[in-house]
């Protein structure tokens, strides 16, 4: 079955610091997409990626998405305590446009 | 403002109740999504509706029932067939052929069982 991996598990850094998190998938996915979950909470979206090689940013998120399509790396510069949180990435592997595997999320913790 | 709204926040469970979870959107979406979540895991679909009157089982439908009788609504009721339903649910929904790019998220309600 189609699966994504996310990497890593959880993740503690110092604020202030830069941090990458990962998603791979097996197989050629249509979309890679990112969102941000408070613990207890709803997901908010922060970026969809469709091409091979693009590149997108929001503040100080930027999200990457390989040649392949294969794999989606999120790095966050310069961290802050508004930072922290649950990150899940989402893809579609079919090209339905609706229906998304997920990975199971990367917990960040920002030490003051 | 637009939105998602989850009723209610907390749910307890006693063994062999069915009960219900409330999602509306005021967005004007035609799809909505259920999913569950546990800890350490991606979410798992369990029902969804492209459009009033119509809807799909998810990977884990097996003891979870929905409706949609109107746009705005999509209850999810979690019946005594579902053996293991401590988890937290979140609704979704998103503008009919546009998917994930434009899902919006529920609050969510945890679900527990006394």
């Amino acid at each position: 079955s189609q699966e994504l991996e996310q990497s890593p598990q959880s993740l503690i850094v110092q604020e202030g610091k830069n941090l990458t998190i990962n998603c791979t998938s097996s197989k050629t996915l249509y979309g890679l997409y990112w969102y941000k979950q408070k613990y207890g909470e709803g997901l908010i979206f922060l970026m969809m990626l469709q091409k091979g090689g693009e590149e997108k940013s929001h503040e100080k998120i930027t999200a990457k998405l390989d040649e392949k399509k294969q794999q989606s790396s999120l790095h966050i510069t310069a961290s802050q305590p508004s930072h922290a949180g649950i990150y899940l990435c989402g893809a579609d592997p079919w090209g339905s446009n609706y229906q998304l595997i997920w990975g199971a999320g990367t917990k960040l913790i920002i030490k003051p | 403002d637009g939105g998602i709204t989850q009723s209610p926040k907390y749910l307890f469970r006693k063994e062999g109740q069915n009960v219900t979870l409330s999602c509306e959107q005021n967005l004007n979406h035609d799809a909505m999504y259920w999913y569950r979540q546990d800890p350490g895991q991606g979410l798992r679909l369990i029902y969804y509706s492209q459009i009033v009157n119509d809807f799909q089982k998810g990977d884990i439908a097996e003891g979870y029932s929905v409706s949609r009788e109107k746009k705005e609504s999509f209850p999810l009721t979690v019946t005594s067939a579902q053996k293991n339903p401590t988890a937290f649910y979140l609704c979704a929904s998103s503008i009919r052929g546009q998917g994930a790019a434009t899902k919006y998220f529920g609050p969510g309600t945890r679900l527990l069982v006394l």
